[in-house]
């Protein structure tokens, strides 16, 4: 079982739907993040979290830590939110990142 | 404040020859990370380096791979003898103290 995982592994929706990307992890954790992948292209961090809640624009992040869960919320989706989107988690003392595979999210114009 | 910074962005290399992929952090930022994307696959830690110390390389291959980050200049993972299977993606990151890290745009390496 890997140690963080995503779901759904991919997602089709129509544009302005409200998304929900999840990821469950299975060790202690210092930190969480959510990091967007647009195709053949280079890696953004959204957010990074160790409780709570934070909204950037468009997005929500929720962790809860008790539950070893966090989820990524896209309002009012949008074409150009098409992409690979990737939770990872900071363990250990050297702040090392494990990375979920990632789900593709397709937005339909 | 320029973001992190890679090259080359592209590298073609033959069996047998060396690679290297160059890193410079953020500014202000002392710690850097190496990841690798193979293709299909996820991103794997690789190596974590502050100035002129590695810190954890757990997740560099045994042989063929190093990686530095000097007192002065980028940060540094050279790859010799280069094989197909080392075709992939290779990410630096880069952070201070335990922050969000800021990933680079990316090195995708070719071995022909």
């Amino acid at each position: 079982k890997n140690e963080v995982e995503q779901s759904p592994q991919n997602l089709t929706a129509q544009e302005g739907e409200f998304i929900t990307i999840n990821c469950s992890y299975s060790v202690g954790i210092s930190a969480l993040h959510w990091l967007q992948q647009h195709p053949g292209g280079g890696i953004v961090s959204l957010f990074m979290l160790s409780s709570g809640k934070k909204k950037h624009g468009r997005l929500i992040a929720t962790i809860n830590i008790q539950e070893k869960h966090s989820s990524l919320h896209i309002t009012a989706s949008h074409p150009r939110d098409s992409a690979v989107y990737i939770c990872a988690v900071l363990t250990g003392a050297n702040s090392k990142l494990t990375f979920g595979k990632g789900i593709t999210l397709s937005v339909r114009p | 404040n320029a973001g992190v910074m890679q090259n080359p962005r592209h590298l073609v290399r033959r069996r047998g020859q060396e690679a290297r992929l160059r890193c410079s952090p953020m500014k202000g930022h002392s710690h850097v990370y190496w990841y690798r994307q193979l293709p299909e696959e996820g991103l794997k830690f690789m190596v974590y380096l502050q100035k002129e110390n590695i810190i954890d390389e757990s997740g560099m291959p045994k042989e063929r791979f190093s990686a530095e980050f000097p007192k002065e200049g980028p940060s540094i993972l050279r790859i010799q003898q280069v094989v197909r299977g080392d075709s992939a993606a290779y990410f630096c990151a880069s952070s201070s103290e335990a922050d969000t890290q800021y990933f680079g745009p990316g090195t995708r390496l070719t071995v022909l």
